[in-house]
């Protein structure tokens, strides 16, 4: 049991380009979640989904785009990286809503942007 | 402006000692969650405590929140140096989406040997 991964680990961008950072959980849970921590700041929530096939948005969602293709995958998406998203990214899932349970988090992505 | 805000933004005390660390949040709230992350890690969820609970025990862990002062605190008994890390409480607003969690910007928390 993995419980939350997300790949890469580490990545660096030019400004422009794009990538995808992938987030998988075999807890079978409904809800994903992605987060940014910017230094010394709590996490700011940038999408989530709360099943297959759904997304919505965050307080941050802006430059960002997400999928919900599998259950137990979250995929988060920038189509042209900026300065401003050099962050490190979280991705969490949970079985129900925030209102009833914790959630699991990944070990998160670090990528800067030149 | 963030929900949940956490004092001391650093704490450093001696391995024995408990560590006490505060949260104010500005809004009704359906519950509060702790969240304690290492250095460069994810999160680990530690406690949730729902709006109608006043005091919570996990461990070496005690939470009590306090919603007429819209408060909680987190306290950690007999310290390790192994506690080392930050600590962050999360809201669940009532009014808002039940599914969305904010966050402190946290208490970094040294405990020495």
């Amino acid at each position: 049991n993995a419980g939350v991964t997300q790949t890469p680990k580490f990545r660096v961008l030019k400004t422009g380009q794009s990538m995808t950072l992938l987030c998988a959980q075999d807890m079978n849970h409904e809800y994903m979640y992605w987060y940014r921590q910017d230094p010394g700041m709590g996490l700011r929530l940038i999408h989530y989904s709360v099943g297959e096939g759904t997304t919505a948005k965050g307080e941050v969602p802006d430059g960002y785009n997400v999928s919900r293709l599998k259950k137990q995958n979250f995929l988060l998406g920038l189509e042209s990286a900026a300065p401003s998203q050099t962050s490190v990214y979280f991705c969490a899932s949970s079985l129900l809503g925030a209102s009833y349970n914790e959630q699991f988090f990944g070990p998160g992505t670090r990528l800067t942007v030149l | 402006s963030q929900q949940g805000e956490e004092d001391p933004q650093a704490l450093s005390i001696q391995e024995g000692e408990n560590a006490t660390m505060n949260c104010s949040y500005k809004t009704s709230i359906n519950n509060l969650q702790w969240y304690r992350q290492n250095s460069g890690r994810g999160l680990v969820h530690l406690i949730l405590i729902r709006s109608n609970e006043r005091e919570k025990h996990s461990g070496r862990l005690r939470v009590t929140l306090d919603t007429s002062k819209k408060s909680s605190s987190l306290l950690i008994t007999a310290s390790r140096a192994a506690d080392t890390a930050s600590y962050f409480c999360a809201t669940i607003i009532s009014s808002g989406s039940a599914r969305q969690l904010t966050f402190g910007s946290g208490t970094q928390l040294t405990v020495l040997p």
